[in-house]
């Protein structure tokens, strides 16, 4: 089944603990991205990634990082979480011919 | 700078009604434009895009969207709406180009369906 999965689905952690949240696609897609949704602001993009080694910052990037080794993985590192960033965060990926983004299930974060 | 702007937060209808949920864009040049919709705790579906060409784009689920460059909007629009349509609704911008894969939402309408 072609899906993009994220892992984990829930996190809680506390603030300074470094962790990272994966995600992956089985589509061979090209193109993968990180969003954040708060309510009332929608989704806000992170970080993109073109293909492989090539990735770009969205509109929040601050206090996020991201690595393109490998086609399907798209790994969203938050090296040092502080509370601001307790959101829930979509993956998504899409074929860059057809522009259609395929999102993951998400991952509800809390940063105590 | 570039935006994308959903006017109303909420929007409540009668099962059966017709739907109109608002969408504007400011972009330099012609945006890629795309509806989405997410479920209570779904990721978000791609309803319709658009790139070129005919301003009136077909989707999913009985859905249609008309770009109006005159009006900077491209409103999406449903004849019917069914109690399974109440969800929250997400438009959404591209430059295209070189700045094809940086994505602008704006903050989403949630519809709700009167039976």
């Amino acid at each position: 089944e072609a899906q993009v999965t994220q892992n984990p689905r829930y996190l809680i952690t506390v603030t300074g603990k470094k962790l990272t949240v994966t995600c992956s696609q089985n589509m061979n897609h090209e193109y993968m991205s990180w969003y954040r949704q708060d309510p009332g602001l929608g989704l806000r993009q992170i970080y993109y990634s073109m293909n492989v080694e090539v990735t770009d910052k969205g509109d929040v990037p601050e206090g996020y990082k991201v690595s393109r080794k490998e086609k399907r993985n798209f790994p969203l590192i938050l090296e040092s979480p502080s509370p601001n960033q307790t959101s829930l965060y979509f993956c998504a990926s899409s074929k860059i011919a057809k522009n259609i983004q395929y999102f993951g299930a998400g991952t509800r974060l809390s940063v105590l | 700078a570039q935006s994308v702007t959903q006017p109303d937060i909420h929007i409540t209808v009668s099962e059966g009604a017709s739907l109109e949920l608002r969408c504007n864009y400011s972009y330099g040049a012609t945006p890629y434009l795309f509806w989405y919709v997410q479920s209570p705790g779904q990721g978000l579906q791609l309803l319709l895009k658009y790139f070129s060409g005919d301003t009136l784009v077909q989707g999913i689920k009985g859905f249609e969207a008309e770009f109006k460059r005159s009006q900077s909007s491209f409103n999406l629009r449903k004849p019917s709406v069914h109690w399974s349509d109440a969800a929250e609704y997400f438009c959404a911008g591209s430059a295209g180009g070189t700045s094809y894969g940086k994505l602008t939402f704006g903050q989403g309408t949630i519809l709700t369906v009167h039976p």
